[in-house]
């Protein structure tokens, strides 16, 4: 199974810094098929990244995906107040055929 | 723009089967989505692939839950379907459907809250 293991669970941030997460695989996923999602309380998720690095339909240039192979990051440049939620990531390819990190909480500190 | 809202009863007794339906409007869900997926949030935790439906023939279910799950689609009704049989207090969570592409899960719906007590 693929296992999908994101660092760290809690980061305590102020508006306006620099968030790296951190998305670690236990094989190697094909980084057209790895995907970041943002949920705020009460809400479902929504697509942030898909493909490792395209942004989704209407999510603003400071956020960005990088990585391959076992590790992959989300950056969010400056981190705006609408951007502390939960980040989750999540495979598709491996087996199971979908599995999602375990989350980290972006939150105000 | 596609729209999906999910349905069902918001409290199941243990053994029984849970069904929810997701309901499609804004697009025919024959050709809005290749993928049809359900996941499931239990209170407070992280989220889980339940399965997926891809061109309304194939599904692919989680291992640890194949043998109590089923998805199927309605094109009649415009509707995904889920059935979750022998279900217990550890299926109690949000039940979310969405619509996606093998890249990723690009719509979602707003979730319906599944309690599983007697």
């Amino acid at each position: 199974d693929i296992v999908l293991t994101q660092s760290p669970v809690t980061l305590s941030l102020s508006p306006g810094e620099r968030a790296t997460l951190s998305c670690r695989a236990s094989q190697s996923v094909s980084g057209r098929y790895l995907a970041w999602y943002q949920q705020k309380p009460g809400q479902a998720p929504s697509l942030v990244i898909y493909g490792a690095s395209s942004r989704a339909t209407g999510i603003p240039d400071r956020f960005s995906g990088s990585g391959s192979g076992t590790d992959f990051t989300l950056t969010i440049s400056r981190l705006e107040p609408e951007d502390f939620a939960v980040y989750y990531c999540q495979q598709y390819g491996g087996s199971p055929l979908v599995t999602f990190g375990g989350g980290t909480k972006v939150e105000i500190k | 723009q596609l729209q999906l809202q999910e349905s069902g009863p918001g409290l199941v007794k243990p053994s029984e089967t849970l069904s929810l339906t997701c309901t499609v409007s804004g697009a025919s869900i024959s050709s809005s989505s290749d993928y049809w997926g359900w996941i499931r949030q239990p209170p407070g935790k992280g989220l889980e692939w339940i399965g997926s439906l891809s061109y309304g023939v194939t599904t692919y279910y989680n291992p640890s839950l194949k043998s109590r799950v089923s998805i199927s689609v309605d094109t009649t009704k415009n509707q995904v379907s889920l059935k979750l049989s022998f279900v217990s207090a550890a299926d109690s969570a949000v039940y979310y459907c969405a619509a996606s592409a093998p890249d990723a899960l690009y719509y979602w719906g707003h979730g319906t809250l599944v309690t599983v007590s007697s």
